[in-house]
């Protein structure tokens, strides 16, 4: 099975300025027939359900602001996001659909410092 | 829009049954697949399993095995996911959600978008 990996566990960053979640998996989700990466990105808000932000790494689903970015291959990824706003405050999660079970980083909690 | 909505909150006693169920619409239901995921109350996210609704199969996650089965309806546009046997450690947040397109051919796009709202599943004495 994939493991996934996240990193910081929690990070506190000041309105408008950068952040960045980091991912890393057990192994690569490279898929060398297509070169696509299969990972996404979600975001989870309390009270709510997850609500995805990117796949294949790095495709910025319809409708998610452009200062959402996702960008790496093989095993290490990263979600940036470039100016943080208040309505970012949520919990992050990656996850590798390369294989199954499709599984899950633990989660890194982002808040405003 | 496509949209997903599930059944209502339950509460069980250890060793029960439970069925959540996961109505679809706005899409083509035997099109895609239809994945399950679990939240424990403060914690990360599970992946549990993943059905292909054109054909049937499954996938379950290792640790669910045997006490899990996802099924669906397609007359109704409707997914299910029975979970036997149930213990204090299975009280969390169940979720729906689409998977990937599997017909007419699977493309490997199994991230999960949209969800469903969720339910709360509660296993108490």
């Amino acid at each position: 099975d994939i493991v996934m990996t996240q990193s910081p566990d929690s990070l506190a960053v000041s309105l408008g300025e950068r952040a960045t979640i980091n991912c890393k998996s057990s192994q690569s989700v490279l898929y060398s027939s297509n070169n696509k990466n299969y990972l996404a990105w979600y975001q989870q808000k309390p009270g709510q359900p997850p609500k995805l932000l990117l796949y294949w790494a790095s495709t910025r689903e319809s409708g998610v602001p452009d200062r959402f970015s996702g960008s790496g291959s093989g095993t290490d990824f990263t979600l940036t996001i470039s100016s943080l706003q208040a309505e970012d405050v949520a919990v992050y999660y990656c996850q590798q659909y390369y294989s199954t079970p499709y599984s899950f980083g633990q989660g890194t909690n982002l808040e405003i410092k | 829009q496509v949209q997903l909505v599930q059944s209502g909150a339950e509460v069980k006693k250890p060793g029960a049954s439970v069925k959540v169920s996961c109505m679809a619409s706005g899409y083509t239901f035997n099109s895609y697949g239809i994945t399950w995921v679990r939240q424990a109350p403060g914690q990360g996210l599970e992946w549990m399993g993943w059905i292909n609704v054109y054909n049937g199969n499954t996938h379950y996650a290792r640790k669910l095995q045997g006490r899990v089965t996802m099924t669906t309806d397609t007359s109704t546009s409707t997914a299910y996911m029975e979970l036997r046997s149930l213990r204090s450690d299975d009280t969390a947040m169940y979720y729906c959600g689409r998977g990937g397109v599997v017909f007419p051919t699977a493309v490997g796009n199994n991230w999960v978008d949209p969800w469903g709202q969720g339910t709360l599943v509660t296993v108490s004495s």
